[in-house]
């Protein structure tokens, strides 16, 4: 199964400012998914992020608010604009993969928590 | 309300079984997935089942699925301490991609 690198592991950061986040993957794929997972809560999906297109975002949320880049098969990056402590959580990369018997799976980089003060 | 429900806690004893139960609502589901978050990280996938099997085993684990009562279980034989985390229960559903996820099941273990 494909291995996602996710980073930052972590950060703190200011209320007002934007954050970057990478995920890199070690093999090519078609679509990955940006999740937010908010403290003591399921996973909430953010937008897919197809190569050579605008990324689809799910309801409530906005390219404005959380930009992303699909520059090639390998890598995207999710940027949280303009943060508040709202926005505190695990932001997690995720790829559509699939096992070895050819099953249809969804593999997790090890995710980003933000905390905004 | 939620399409993926799941009890939101579960204690067990070192050395007992755990059950996670998860119930859905679409009869479409292809795929069942069970994934395990530990403190800090991120999402594992543990095992999952096709929508037209009704039982699957790996090691100690065991998953059973009731279609017809949109029933999802996963059995942890002689769980350990290695198996506390939040266990997610997930539906993907015919003709979509996208998971639908429940609110993950805390398990605890008492020694």
């Amino acid at each position: 199964s494909a291995v996602i690198s996710q980073k930052p592991s972590r950060d703190i950061c200011q209320r007002g400012t934007s954050l970057t986040i990478q995920c890199q993957v070690d093999s090519q794929v078609t679509m990955m998914f940006w999740y937010r997972q908010q403290p003591g809560q399921s996973l909430t999906l953010i937008a897919t992020a197809n190569q050579g297109s605008e990324a689809t975002y799910e309801s409530g949320f906005v390219i404005d608010k959380f930009p992303i880049s699909r520059p090639n098969l390998t890598f995207s990056t999710l940027t949280v604009s303009n943060m508040s402590p709202e926005d505190s959580s695990i932001y997690l990369c995720s790829v559509e993969d699939w096992d070895y018997s050819g099953a249809n799976v969804l593999t997790f980089g090890a995710g980003s928590r933000l905390t905004v003060l | 309300g939620e399409d993926v429900e799941q009890s939101l806690f579960l204690s067990v004893r070192e050395g007992d079984s755990s059950v996670i139960n998860c119930t859905y609502t679409d009869s479409s589901s292809t795929y069942l997935y069970w994934y395990k978050q530990e403190p800090g990280a991120g999402l594992q996938l543990l095992t999952y089942i096709f929508s037209n099997m009704d039982m699957k085993q790996d090691q100690r684990l065991t998953v059973l699925l009731n279609k017809k009562d949109k029933h999802l279980s996963l059995r942890i034989a002689d769980t350990q301490t290695g198996d506390s985390a939040i266990y997610f229960c997930a539906e993907m559903r015919l003709g979509n991609y996208q998971l639908i996820w429940g609110a993950g099941t805390k398990l605890i273990i008492k020694p």
